[in-house]
């Protein structure tokens, strides 16, 4: 059975601190993971991920994925308060289909 | 451009009733999906359109229809609302089903008595 596995479910950080989430899975023809964050509303998309140990950056975040091990990790340096949010993790398969992990709720305290 | 845009926001229902949710998108996507999101379990594919005309199951698609008649729109419906459907329906769309990502609606809120 396919199946998406976050951890940690949730942490609390202080500002400044880094922050490292992370993504397992198993699901047949794996095509791309991808990672949302989700504040009050609706995920919002920030990277999507198809080859092993490139590493994708926006600012302060960045993440890789490691196709052997079947897993990812998504890095926030530097925390600030408006990073507190839920982080989903999803795995698209061959027909584009989406599966989701559970999510990891960050909270950033100032 | 407004995006995905999706209504009601929220809604009570009784159980036994109907309704249908609306969900709309001006990116000229093909397709378009609709998921529940319940608390500890992350967002669950209900059903899926590869474009205008077709729909196909997901994950989770008892007690749910949708129809795609417009390229731009794709309906939910619950004919017969159970305490169970309550959740956070999320609409997304995305040019294609593996190369681009999908893009989200703000959600609809619903409860059921």
């Amino acid at each position: 059975e396919d199946k998406v596995v976050q951890s940690p479910l949730s942490l609390v950080v202080h500002e400044g601190d880094t922050v490292t989430l992370n993504c397992s899975y198993e699901v047949t023809n794996f095509r791309s993971l991808l990672w949302y964050k989700q504040e009050k509303k609706a995920p919002t998309f920030l990277f999507m991920l198809t080859s092993s140990g490139i590493e994708k950056k926006s600012g302060r975040l960045s993440s890789i994925l490691d196709k052997k091990e079947l897993f990812s990790i998504l890095n926030i340096t530097a925390t600030q308060t408006g990073d507190s949010a839920v982080y989903l993790c999803a795995v698209s398969d061959s027909w584009g289909k989406l599966q989701f992990g559970a999510g990891t709720q960050v909270v950033v305290t100032p | 451009n407004a995006g995905v845009t999706q209504t009601p926001k929220f809604r009570v229902l009784k159980t036994g009733q109907s309704m249908t949710l609306l969900c709309a998108q001006d990116m000229n996507h093909e397709y378009m999906y609709w998921y529940r999101q319940d608390p500890g379990m992350g967002l669950r594919l209900i059903h899926y359109s590869v474009g205008e005309g077709t729909t196909a199951k997901g994950e989770v698609p008892d007690g749910y229809n949708v129809s795609r008649l417009k390229k731009q729109n794709f309906l939910l419906g619950l004919e017969s609302a159970a305490p169970s459907q309550t959740s956070v329906y999320f609409c997304a769309s995305s040019y294609s089903m593996s190369v681009t990502a999908q893009y989200f609606g703000p959600g609809t809120r619903l409860l059921v008595l």
